[in-house]
């Protein structure tokens, strides 16, 4: 059984910084590239960033790029998200999801990080 | 950056009948290799999203056959055929044309 979980997750005040986890069993993790996508509260889904099967290519928002990045460690089947420089709009629930040639298909339950002094 | 744009904003259905949701891409979602980079997902109240539809037509694993797409380059819609209460949630269209991946609004669907 494919699953995702996310960890890491809380209050953190703005400027500082927090670092995310999705640890990732059931299938082949170094076969899929994976995503991160965060629903702020109330809100709809907004895509993060995306890291390929080998963790070579990374692509990210223009809203997080230069302060968030994403990672993996394939022999460890676990995804990062390393997020510095944190602001309220970053406020969400971050999922972690696996993309394969049929969409994203598996995604975690997702963990709150909350920005607030 | 590619806009989809849902309609309607909301939509109340007898359990039963049928529902229609509408998604409009502000640029051609056909790829060079000539996939449609449309997908569809189910948000259901309180938990993770769920892909529905793969590629704007093709049924992801486990999802009932009561659920349907189709389209063209850039208007999408997803029908949903006798509505049960499971199916209740916040429906969102989405791509995986080019970078950034953008979603739509999402469609809430709500049981008469």
């Amino acid at each position: 059984e494919v699953q995702l979980v996310e960890s890491g997750g809380g209050l953190v005040q703005p400027g500082r910084s927090m670092k995310l986890s999705c640890a990732a069993s059931g299938f082949t993790f170094s076969n899929y590239g994976m995503a991160w996508v965060r629903q702020a509260p109330t809100k709809g889904l907004e895509w993060v960033a995306t890291i390929s099967y080998d963790g070579s290519s990374t692509y990210y928002r223009d809203s997080v790029k230069g302060r968030f990045t994403i990672s993996r460690d394939n022999a460890k089947s676990t995804l990062y998200l390393q997020m510095n420089s944190l602001r309220s709009e970053d406020t969400a629930t971050y999922y972690c999801t696996r993309g394969s040639y049929g969409g994203y298909d598996y995604w975690g339950q997702g963990v709150m990080v909350t920005v607030s002094s | 950056d590619i806009v989809l744009t849902q309609a309607p904003l909301s939509v109340s259905v007898t359990p039963g009948e049928s529902a229609s949701i509408s998604c409009r891409s502000s640029k051609s979602l056909l790829s060079s290799k000539g996939i449609t980079s449309l997908y569809w997902y189910l948000q259901r109240p309180g938990k993770s999203p769920q892909l529905l539809i793969y590629q704007m037509s093709n049924l992801a694993s486990g999802v009932p056959d009561r659920f349907s797409s189709s389209g063209s380059e850039t208007d999408f819609t997803l029908k949903i055929s006798k509505v049960e209460t499971e199916d209740v949630g916040v429906y969102y269209c989405g791509h995986r044309l080019e970078y950034p991946l953008t979603f739509g609004s999402g469609t809430k669907l709500e049981i008469k």
